[in-house]
């Protein structure tokens, strides 16, 4: 049982750089995900989508992008790494908006 | 004022103690309710749903109390293996996304 999958599972990236974080889940939900976690914070929402073609902002989006091309894949995008984003990553989907949602393990970035 | 609070704890608990946690929302048009467990630094897990009656799933009862609006969960003989974060999540179904994550409450259950 695949459920959520996030790849890479930890990455280190210098101020300025790009990079993608991968997020597919094989349950065919139509609600994904990506949040952030930091120590004391609890988790925050980035950006969300209800559907192919559909994405929206959560509480977090500066430096951030989204896209859902499939029901499938939902990378995030960060455009110029901060030190600030330094942060644990997790993508989650669920079927439906009253359904519990399904986590992915997680991407631990740092940026130095 | 929070969409979702709770008490971050650490509540400090011997093995075999009872301990209940509870969780505040603000939004009385909440429509889904769910208890989340996290291991240091892991993903959050589905610890159970919430449901309007209440309802036990083995050592762990959740309660919903709609007036007083609050969630609360009770974990009874608590073992070492329970010692983690337990989130609180509520969702608003009426709006397009409205999931909101309480903080957690810390609990360590020690020998």
């Amino acid at each position: 049982n695949a459920g959520v999958t996030q790849t890479p599972k930890f990455q280190v990236l210098k101020t300025g750089q790009s990079m993608t974080l991968q997020c597919a889940q094989d349950m065919n939900h139509e609600y994904m995900s990506w949040y952030r976690q930091d120590p004391g914070m609890g988790l925050r929402l980035i950006h969300y989508s209800v559907g192919a073609g559909i994405t929206d902002q959560g509480e977090v989006p500066n430096g951030y992008n989204v896209s859902r091309s499939t029901t499938e894949d939902f990378p995030l995008r960060l455009l110029s790494a901060a030190p600030s984003q330094t942060s644990v990553y997790f993508c989650a989907s669920r079927e439906q908006s009253n359904q519990p949602q399904h986590f992915g393990d997680g991407t631990r970035l740092s940026i130095l | 004022r929070k969409e979702v609070e709770q008490d971050p704890g650490p509540f400090n608990v011997p093995e075999g103690a009872t301990v209940a946690f509870n969780c505040t929302y603000s939004n009385s048009a909440s429509q889904s309710f769910f208890w989340y467990r996290q291991d240091c630094r892991k993903e959050p897990k589905l610890l159970m749903s919430v449901y309007s009656s209440g309802n036990e799933d083995g050592r762990f009862t959740a309660q919903l109390n709609r007036a007083s609006q609050y969630i609360s969960l009770l974990i009874r003989d608590s073992k070492l293996s329970d010692s983690a974060t337990y989130l609180c999540v509520v969702a608003d179904t009426l709006s397009g996304y409205a999931l909101n994550f309480g903080k957690g409450t810390s609990l360590l259950v020690t020998p």
